[in-house]
């Protein structure tokens, strides 16, 4: 597609649930990212995805949060056990190659 | 470690006067690139303008221009000539050449008044 793509836009789920959040970055970018963005923060990095490399998970705040990207392509962000202070923006971003990052228009999670 | 600092969380400026955010860094590489997004309420990330670390000239794209002044490690948005669409959050953002992440400051949310 032209841009990177993130469903849901919005999710709202109960204290507990697993949920998982999809990114499709746009076709040929081999970089892709995953940020989390807090109701008046900055963003904060999560997990980075770069072709077949193992992917830097050094941003993953717990056990509770995992990704994986399959194909090249797709990404999927899980997180397991949801708790309140898990609500925000999830952002999606991908890259080519030089400084040209195009980010998704989120998911807003609500956990309650 | 590398870290981003917005100063000013809030600003305002009157319709066709220019403003300056300010951003400045920290880090250890000698090579980096910086980046500046605009956030409108709507909540996309929108790419303005981007400096490298090595690049002599100081970054420019029409109403943006980068104000990088590396001794000193900051990089400055300013924006000429605001207009009302110009209202949003702006964030302030670098990547090391070593690694791919970008790290973000906490943002400017910059008001333009008619």
């Amino acid at each position: 597609g032209a841009g990177v793509s993130q469903s849901p836009s919005n999710k709202v789920t109960e204290k507990g649930k697993d949920v998982e959040l999809r990114c499709d970055p746009i076709s040929g970018h081999t970089a892709l990212y995953w940020y989390r963005q807090s109701l008046g923060q900055g963003l904060e990095f999560l997990i980075y995805f770069q072709g077949n490399s193992a992917p830097d998970k050094s941003g993953l705040p717990s056990d509770r949060f995992s990704a994986e990207r399959t194909g090249g392509s797709v990404s999927t962000l899980t997180i397991q056990r949801t708790q309140q202070e898990d609500s925000a923006v999830y952002l999606c971003a991908s890259r080519r190659e030089g400084p040209g990052y195009t980010f998704g228009s989120g998911t807003r999670l609500t956990v309650v | 470690a590398q870290k981003i600092t917005q100063t000013q969380p809030g600003m305002f400026v009157q319709e066709k006067e220019a403003v300056t955010l300010d951003c400045t860094y920290d880090t250890s590489d000698q090579s980096y690139g910086l980046f500046w997004y605009k956030q409108p309420s709507s909540g996309e990330m929108i790419f303005l303008i981007y400096q490298g670390s090595y690049d002599e000239q100081n970054a420019t794209e029409g109403r943006y221009s980068l104000n990088f002044q590396k001794a000193r490690k900051s990089a400055n948005l300013v924006i000429s000539a605001s207009q009302l669409g110009d209202s949003a959050m702006y964030f302030c953002a670098m990547r090391e050449t070593s690694g791919s992440r970008l790290t973000f400051g906490e943002g400017t949310q910059l008001t333009v008044n008619p």
